[in-house]
C-alpha cells in the first residue's frame, strides 16, 4: 500500500524560531500533497495543496510567508513554520497523492507545541 | 490501543438509492471524538461531522445521517437519495485526546462510494 511517512511526529520549539515538518511518500511518487491544520476540539483544516515543481496554493486566511510550503521532489514536500508563537500550537498533517488518483493518503501527524 | 475499521473498501450504487458506510472503532477511552470526512476526487479532506463520546443521539444533515452506537462501538454514516456529486472517498476518524481535542486523529482507510447515474 501506498505510505506517507511524517516526521517529526512531535516537536517542541521555542518562540522565535522556525521549525520544519517533513512528508515523505515512501513508495510512490505524490504530485500532490495536503497540508491541514487541526485547532484544539475542531476538524482538519486544509491549509495548502502543493504540486510538485511549483508554488503551493494556499488556503484563504492561511499565511504564505509565515507556513513555507516546499514541494521540490516527487517524494517530499515540507512545511515551515517560521518566527513560530505559542498560538501556532497545533496538529499538523499531511496527505499525498499520487498523479491520476483521487484517493490521497495521510501521513501520521505532527504536534507541534511552541513555548 | 486505538483503531477505526471501515470494512467497506469500495461500494457502488444507483443513483437515488440510499446507502450507509460502515465505521467501527476501537478504544479504551471513555471520552473521544468520532469524525466522517468525505474525499471528493480533487483530493481535499471534507469535513462532514464531529460526534464526541457523551452525545450518542443521532443526526440528521439535509440527505446525511449518522448513527452512533456506543454499544457496538459504531458510528455509522447514511446518505439518503444519493447524487452523483456523492462520489467520493469517505473516511471516519477518531480522536482520543479530549484536553486538546485534536491530538493524533485516527482514521479508517476510506470506503469509496460511486454513485452510478
Amino acid at each position: 500500500g501506498a505510505v506517507v511517512s511524517q516526521h517529526p511526529s512531535r516537536v517542541i520549539c521555542k518562540s522565535g524560531t522556525s521549525v520544519k515538518i517533513e512528508c515523505r511518500s515512501l513508495d510512490f511518487q505524490a504530485t500532490t500533497m495536503f497540508w491541514y491544520r487541526q485547532f484544539p476540539k475542531q476538524s482538519l483544516m486544509l491549509m495548502a495543496t502543493s504540486n510538485e515543481g511549483s508554488k503551493a496554493t494556499y488556503e484563504q486566511g492561511v499565511e504564505k510567508d509565515k507556513f513555507l510550503i516546499n514541494h521540490a521532489s516527487l517524494t517530499l514536500s515540507t512545511l515551515t513554520v517560521t518566527s513560530a508563537h505559542p498560538e501556532d500550537s497545533s496538529f499538523y498533517i499531511c496527505s499525498a497523492r499520487r498523479l491520476g488518483d483521487t484517493e490521497a493518503f495521510f501521513g501520521q501527524g505532527t504536534r507541534l507545541t511552541v513555548v | 490501543a486505538q483503531k477505526v475499521t471501515q470494512a467497506q473498501t469500495e461500494i457502488s450504487v444507483v443513483e437515488k438509492e440510499d446507502v450507509t458506510l460502515d465505521c467501527v472503532y476501537e478504544t479504551r477511552d471513555t471520552t473521544y471524538y468520532l469524525f466522517w470526512y468525505k474525499q471528493p476526487p480533487s483530493g481535499e479532506l471534507v469535513f462532514l461531522i464531529r460526534r464526541n463520546s457523551f452525545d450518542e443521539q443521532n443526526e440528521i444533515s439535509g440527505r446525511y445521517s449518522w448513527n452512533f452506537q456506543k454499544s457496538t462501538s459504531s458510528f455509522n454514516f447514511t446518505i439518503t437519495a444519493s447524487q452523483v456529486v456523492d462520489s467520493a472517498v469517505y473516511f471516519c476518524a477518531l480522536s482520543e485526546d479530549l484536553e486538546t481535542g485534536a491530538n493524533n486523529l485516527f482514521f479508517g482507510t476510506g470506503t469509496r462510494l460511486t454513485v452510478i447515474p
